[in-house]
């Protein structure tokens, strides 16, 4: 009954390998959202889909590329990982891309690039 | 630019204290304001938001105030409990964008002894 999940809840790879993420809400929202916290826990968001479109991008690498095959599912594709891509993925979503609807994350997923 | 920022990195209380987690923007734009709660190992979990009509919102052991002149956010925790110590960020929502997009503070741990 998890609202928002993400796979895997840890993933462990070396550099320059090519390795995806996946989001899923249950929630029945529009929009979904990819943020990456750094060590020092700053949270910045990357992306943003709004019915499988993309509305934000954070200038993001074009290693990362996310994909929304429909609207309770968002990917993050990351080619080439680098260690700096090393991180906490969260995936978040709401119910309305404007306006002040409450975004709900997942468990986040930890990214470790040897 | 766009920041919102936080006083005090650590808070160290009581069980049975208030708690006073401070955030400071700099948008004046801003029209909505998120506080979520992380533990360790977990996403982000929503405690409380406001809108910029607003002043003061509250909700179970929590309060949530908005000085717009200074631009000051806080956040109360009433009877602080052990179960409360974790990471809490403060979000804004930047309403010169047709999007949500929430920028983060930097986060202010809180640790409860008991």
């Amino acid at each position: 009954d998890t609202a928002v999940s993400q796979t895997p809840k840890y993933l462990v790879t070396q550099m320059g390998n090519d390795k995806s993420i996946k989001c899923e809400q249950n929630l029945g929202h529009d929009t979904m959202y990819w943020y990456k916290q750094d060590s020092k826990k700053f949270l910045k968001i990357m992306f943003s889909y709004n019915n499988k479109e993309l509305i934000i991008n954070e200038t993001v690498p074009n290693r990362f590329s996310p994909k929304s095959p429909d609207k309770a599912h968002l990917n993050l594709h990351i080619n080439s990982l680098e260690l700096g891509d090393s991180a906490v993925y969260f995936c978040a979503s709401n119910k309305l891309a404007g306006g002040q609807e409450t975004q709900y994350f997942g468990p986040g997923t930890r990214l470790l690039v040897l | 630019g766009e920041s919102v920022g936080l006083h005090l990195p650590t808070l160290s209380v009581q069980e049975g204290d208030n708690s006073i987690i401070n955030c400071a923007y700099s948008n004046s734009a801003s029209d909505y304001f998120i506080w979520y709660k992380q533990e360790s190992g977990k996403g982000p979990q929503f405690i409380i938001d406001i809108r910029s009509n607003m002043d003061k919102r509250q909700g179970q052991r929590v309060t949530v105030l908005l000085n717009k002149t200074v631009k000051h956010l806080s956040l109360q925790i009433a009877a602080t409990q052990p179960g409360d110590s974790a990471v809490y960020f403060c979000a804004e929502n930047n309403a010169n964008t047709g999007f949500q997009k929430l920028v983060f503070g930097t986060g202010t741990r809180l640790l409860v002894s008991p």
